[in-house]
Protein backbone atom coordinates (compact mmCIF):
# COMPACT_ATOMS: atom_id res chain seq x y z
CA UNK A 1 0.00 0.00 0.00
CA UNK A 2 1.11 3.23 -0.77
CA UNK A 3 1.90 5.42 1.84
CA UNK A 4 3.03 9.58 2.75
CA UNK A 5 6.78 9.78 2.78
CA UNK A 6 7.85 12.27 6.18
CA UNK A 7 11.89 13.21 7.29
CA UNK A 8 13.10 13.73 9.49
CA UNK A 9 11.33 11.23 12.06
CA UNK A 10 12.31 13.22 14.73
CA UNK A 11 14.62 16.89 15.28
CA UNK A 12 16.13 18.31 17.93
CA UNK A 13 16.70 22.31 17.93
CA UNK A 14 17.34 24.80 19.51
CA UNK A 15 15.25 27.92 19.90
CA UNK A 16 16.03 30.70 17.42
CA UNK A 17 17.21 28.02 14.93
CA UNK A 18 15.86 27.43 11.50
CA UNK A 19 14.01 23.65 10.97
CA UNK A 20 12.51 22.29 7.90
CA UNK A 21 10.39 19.47 7.68
CA UNK A 22 9.63 17.44 4.11
CA UNK A 23 7.04 15.39 2.79
CA UNK A 24 6.51 13.15 -0.38
CA UNK A 25 2.70 12.52 -0.87
CA UNK A 26 0.98 9.00 -2.49
CA UNK A 27 1.53 9.40 -6.04
CA UNK A 28 -1.85 11.07 -7.47
CA UNK A 29 -2.78 12.78 -4.71
CA UNK A 30 -3.81 16.26 -5.62
CA UNK A 31 -4.23 18.01 -2.09
CA UNK A 32 -1.66 18.18 0.38
CA UNK A 33 -1.83 18.96 4.31
CA UNK A 34 0.48 20.18 7.67
CA UNK A 35 -1.01 19.23 10.32
CA UNK A 36 0.40 20.20 14.27
CA UNK A 37 -0.59 17.99 16.82
CA UNK A 38 0.51 18.74 20.70
CA UNK A 39 0.68 15.52 22.74
CA UNK A 40 -3.08 14.76 23.90
CA UNK A 41 -4.50 16.74 21.23
CA UNK A 42 -6.36 16.26 17.55
CA UNK A 43 -4.14 17.45 14.88
CA UNK A 44 -4.72 20.97 13.85
CA UNK A 45 -4.72 22.36 9.96
CA UNK A 46 -1.57 24.50 9.34
CA UNK A 47 -1.62 24.30 5.66
CA UNK A 48 -3.85 22.80 2.94
CA UNK A 49 -2.15 23.07 -0.86
CA UNK A 50 -4.13 21.97 -4.08
CA UNK A 51 -1.50 20.87 -6.50
CA UNK A 52 0.96 23.41 -6.29
CA UNK A 53 -1.68 26.46 -4.74
CA UNK A 54 -2.12 27.18 -1.42
CA UNK A 55 -6.07 26.77 -0.43
CA UNK A 56 -5.82 27.68 3.35
CA UNK A 57 -3.20 29.07 5.37
CA UNK A 58 -5.40 30.44 7.84
CA UNK A 59 -4.26 28.96 10.74
CA UNK A 60 -0.22 28.92 10.21
CA UNK A 61 1.83 31.20 11.82
CA UNK A 62 3.06 33.48 9.40
CA UNK A 63 5.35 35.21 10.84
CA UNK A 64 7.57 32.15 11.43
CA UNK A 65 6.11 29.04 9.37
CA UNK A 66 6.33 28.80 5.23
CA UNK A 67 5.11 25.83 3.57
CA UNK A 68 5.65 25.22 -0.02
CA UNK A 69 5.10 23.00 -2.70
CA UNK A 70 6.41 23.91 -6.16
CA UNK A 71 5.99 21.49 -8.45
CA UNK A 72 2.73 19.98 -6.90
CA UNK A 73 4.24 17.06 -5.30
CA UNK A 74 6.46 16.99 -2.20
CA UNK A 75 6.54 20.03 -0.04
CA UNK A 76 8.85 21.50 2.71
CA UNK A 77 7.56 23.17 5.63
CA UNK A 78 9.93 25.48 7.77
CA UNK A 79 9.59 27.21 10.87
CA UNK A 80 12.46 30.22 11.43
CA UNK A 81 13.01 31.04 14.02
CA UNK A 82 11.95 28.37 16.16
CA UNK A 83 10.40 28.47 19.32
CA UNK A 84 9.74 26.55 22.30
CA UNK A 85 6.27 25.86 22.15
CA UNK A 86 6.56 24.35 18.29
CA UNK A 87 7.57 21.25 20.27
CA UNK A 88 5.03 18.74 18.59
CA UNK A 89 4.43 16.32 16.33
CA UNK A 90 4.03 17.73 12.74
CA UNK A 91 1.52 15.39 10.26
CA UNK A 92 1.52 15.78 6.42
CA UNK A 93 -1.22 13.89 4.81
CA UNK A 94 -2.69 13.74 1.02
CA UNK A 95 -5.82 12.90 -0.65
CA UNK A 96 -7.55 12.09 -3.87
CA UNK A 97 -9.03 15.49 -3.76
CA UNK A 98 -10.00 18.39 -1.60
CA UNK A 99 -13.62 17.49 -1.21
CA UNK A 100 -14.66 15.02 1.61
CA UNK A 101 -11.93 12.95 0.15
CA UNK A 102 -10.27 10.71 2.87
CA UNK A 103 -7.05 11.66 4.57
CA UNK A 104 -3.46 9.42 4.59
CA UNK A 105 -1.12 10.57 6.96
CA UNK A 106 2.85 10.13 7.36
CA UNK A 107 4.45 8.71 10.32
CA UNK A 108 5.33 12.28 11.30
CA UNK A 109 8.62 14.38 12.41
CA UNK A 110 8.42 14.48 16.32
CA UNK A 111 9.80 18.27 16.45
CA UNK A 112 12.01 19.21 20.21
CA UNK A 113 12.81 23.04 20.87
CA UNK A 114 14.81 23.06 23.42
CA UNK B 1 -15.01 27.39 11.82
CA UNK B 2 -15.50 24.30 13.25
CA UNK B 3 -15.78 23.25 16.40
CA UNK B 4 -15.97 19.89 17.48
CA UNK B 5 -16.03 18.30 20.89
CA UNK B 6 -15.07 14.82 21.62
CA UNK B 7 -16.25 12.96 24.80
CA UNK B 8 -15.05 11.01 26.58
CA UNK B 9 -11.42 11.80 26.82
CA UNK B 10 -10.46 8.31 27.75
CA UNK B 11 -12.30 4.78 28.32
CA UNK B 12 -11.65 1.72 29.74
CA UNK B 13 -13.29 -1.34 28.63
CA UNK B 14 -13.04 -5.09 29.24
CA UNK B 15 -12.44 -7.11 26.72
CA UNK B 16 -15.48 -8.45 24.78
CA UNK B 17 -17.35 -5.09 26.25
CA UNK B 18 -18.64 -2.76 23.87
CA UNK B 19 -17.20 1.22 23.91
CA UNK B 20 -18.91 3.51 22.53
CA UNK B 21 -17.19 7.26 21.50
CA UNK B 22 -19.51 10.22 21.00
CA UNK B 23 -18.76 13.83 19.42
CA UNK B 24 -20.72 16.87 18.67
CA UNK B 25 -20.21 19.43 15.88
CA UNK B 26 -21.21 23.09 15.97
CA UNK B 27 -22.06 23.58 12.04
CA UNK B 28 -24.67 22.29 10.21
CA UNK B 29 -23.23 22.45 7.27
CA UNK B 30 -20.84 19.97 8.33
CA UNK B 31 -21.05 16.99 5.69
CA UNK B 32 -18.46 14.64 6.13
CA UNK B 33 -17.26 12.87 9.57
CA UNK B 34 -14.69 10.96 9.51
CA UNK B 35 -12.84 8.53 12.38
CA UNK B 36 -9.36 8.01 13.02
CA UNK B 37 -7.24 5.17 14.91
CA UNK B 38 -3.95 6.57 16.38
CA UNK B 39 -1.35 3.31 18.15
CA UNK B 40 1.09 5.20 20.25
CA UNK B 41 3.46 6.38 17.64
CA UNK B 42 1.97 5.89 14.59
CA UNK B 43 0.52 7.66 11.97
CA UNK B 44 -3.45 8.61 12.45
CA UNK B 45 -5.20 6.00 9.91
CA UNK B 46 -9.33 6.46 8.65
CA UNK B 47 -11.13 3.24 10.38
CA UNK B 48 -14.61 4.59 8.82
CA UNK B 49 -16.24 7.89 7.48
CA UNK B 50 -19.96 8.74 7.25
CA UNK B 51 -21.25 11.32 5.01
CA UNK B 52 -24.15 13.72 5.96
CA UNK B 53 -26.77 11.70 3.59
CA UNK B 54 -26.40 8.03 5.47
CA UNK B 55 -27.47 7.67 9.03
CA UNK B 56 -25.52 4.81 9.69
CA UNK B 57 -23.06 2.91 8.20
CA UNK B 58 -21.30 -0.59 9.59
CA UNK B 59 -17.82 -2.50 8.69
CA UNK B 60 -17.50 -5.44 11.08
CA UNK B 61 -16.95 -4.67 14.66
CA UNK B 62 -17.28 -1.15 13.99
CA UNK B 63 -20.02 1.33 13.15
CA UNK B 64 -20.95 5.07 12.90
CA UNK B 65 -24.09 6.84 13.70
CA UNK B 66 -24.66 10.69 12.73
CA UNK B 67 -27.27 12.67 14.08
CA UNK B 68 -27.44 15.70 12.22
CA UNK B 69 -30.75 17.38 13.72
CA UNK B 70 -28.88 17.28 17.07
CA UNK B 71 -25.33 17.55 15.21
CA UNK B 72 -23.65 14.42 16.73
CA UNK B 73 -22.07 11.30 15.96
CA UNK B 74 -20.86 8.29 17.35
CA UNK B 75 -18.53 5.63 17.09
CA UNK B 76 -19.30 2.01 18.10
CA UNK B 77 -16.89 -1.08 18.61
CA UNK B 78 -18.35 -3.77 20.19
CA UNK B 79 -16.72 -7.23 21.11
CA UNK B 80 -13.38 -5.31 21.59
CA UNK B 81 -10.38 -6.89 21.40
CA UNK B 82 -6.62 -5.76 22.78
CA UNK B 83 -5.56 -4.55 19.44
CA UNK B 84 -8.56 -2.12 19.91
CA UNK B 85 -6.37 0.00 22.29
CA UNK B 86 -5.77 3.40 20.91
CA UNK B 87 -6.10 7.08 20.29
CA UNK B 88 -9.42 7.33 18.51
CA UNK B 89 -9.98 10.55 16.97
CA UNK B 90 -13.37 12.07 15.19
CA UNK B 91 -13.31 14.76 12.94
CA UNK B 92 -16.22 16.92 10.83
CA UNK B 93 -15.57 18.26 7.33
CA UNK B 94 -17.39 21.61 5.92
CA UNK B 95 -16.32 21.34 2.46
CA UNK B 96 -12.88 20.62 2.28
CA UNK B 97 -11.64 21.77 6.04
CA UNK B 98 -11.14 18.78 8.02
CA UNK B 99 -11.38 19.83 12.03
CA UNK B 100 -10.12 17.42 14.74
CA UNK B 101 -11.63 16.30 18.37
CA UNK B 102 -8.72 16.25 20.75
CA UNK B 103 -9.34 12.19 21.09
CA UNK B 104 -10.26 9.19 23.28
CA UNK B 105 -8.04 7.22 24.80
CA UNK B 106 -9.35 3.45 24.35
CA UNK B 107 -8.12 0.81 26.61
CA UNK B 108 -9.07 -2.88 26.55
CA UNK B 109 -8.38 -4.75 29.53
CA UNK B 110 -7.74 -8.29 29.23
Amino acid sequence: EAEVAQSPRYKITEKSQAVAFWCDPISGHATLYWYRQILGQGPELLVQFQDESVVDDSQLPKDRFSAERLKGVDSTLKIQPAELGDSAMYLCASSQSSYNSPLHFGNGTRLTVT
Amino acid sequence: GENVEQHPSTLSVQEGDSAVIKCTYSDSASNYFPWYKQELGKRPQLIIDIRSNVGEKKDQRIAVTLNKTAKHFSLHITETQPEDSAVYFCAASIDYKLSFGAGTTVTVRA
